[in-house]
């Protein structure tokens, strides 16, 4: 099993450019959520996913936007590229059990906005 | 507010030290506790979660809700566990997000 796997790993955008960053897993999770990890300030939430069809904001949307079409895909777009959206991101997907939650991440996708 | 706090951004420590990397939180209802491990570069990787309360490469932590604590302690520190923790609490609600720590790089010197 190929477990989260996001594309592309490293991307250098301009300003004002879009994109999406893709995220899919095979895991057949009903959870899927995406991260930003900046210096100093940990894992922050972007947008996520409770199942097909219903997508929520996080603490960071702004600038993001994201659609759940499937159980498997969980795409990331930026809108019009920020140097302040220079940053690593992650997508996780998950599920529940009645130990908990268990949360498998991706490998990540590395962004610089010049 | 749901708020998970990593009070030390750097832990350095010698080779055999204990190493205890602090995290307290913040959450009204029963929240899950995890541990991730970043190694240089790489994606995050669970370490321990509480409700397992297992152990992993030595590593334990305890809830401690009257403190609201959840430390992750090794008595015997290695080399190879120099990295990126996280700590992190997901609500007992079914959303599936993570609230993270701002994280804690540990430095194990020879």
């Amino acid at each position: 099993n190929a477990g989260v796997t996001q594309t592309p790993k490293f991307q250098v955008l301009k300003t004002g450019q879009s994109m999406t960053l893709q995220c899919a897993q095979d895991m057949n999770h009903e959870y899927m959520s995406w991260y930003r990890q900046d210096p100093g300030m940990g894992l922050r939430l972007i947008h996520y996913s409770v199942g097909a069809g219903i997508t929520d904001q996080g603490e960071v949307p702004n600038g993001y936007n994201v659609s759940r079409s499937t159980t498997e895909d969980f795409p990331l777009r930026l809108l019009s590229a920020a140097p302040s959206q220079t940053s690593v991101y992650f997508c996780a997907s998950s599920y529940a059990d009645t130990g908990g939650y268990g949360y498998t991440f991706g490998s990540g996708t590395r962004l610089t906005v010049v | 507010a749901q708020r998970v706090t990593q009070p030390e951004k750097l832990l350095s420590v010698f080779k055999g030290a204990p190493v205890e990397l602090k995290c307290n939180y913040s959450y009204s209802g029963s929240p899950e506790l995890f541990w991730y491990v970043q190694y240089s570069r790489q994606r995050l990787q669970l370490l321990l979660r509480h409700i397992s309360r297992e152990s992993i490469k030595g590593f334990t932590a305890d809830l401690n809700k009257g403190e609201t604590s959840f430390h992750l302690k090794k008595p015997f520190a290695q080399e190879e566990d120099s990295a990126m923790y996280y700590c992190a609490l997901s609500g007992s609600s079914n959303t599936g997000k993570l609230i993270f720590g701002q994280g804690t790089t540990l430095q194990v010197k020879p």
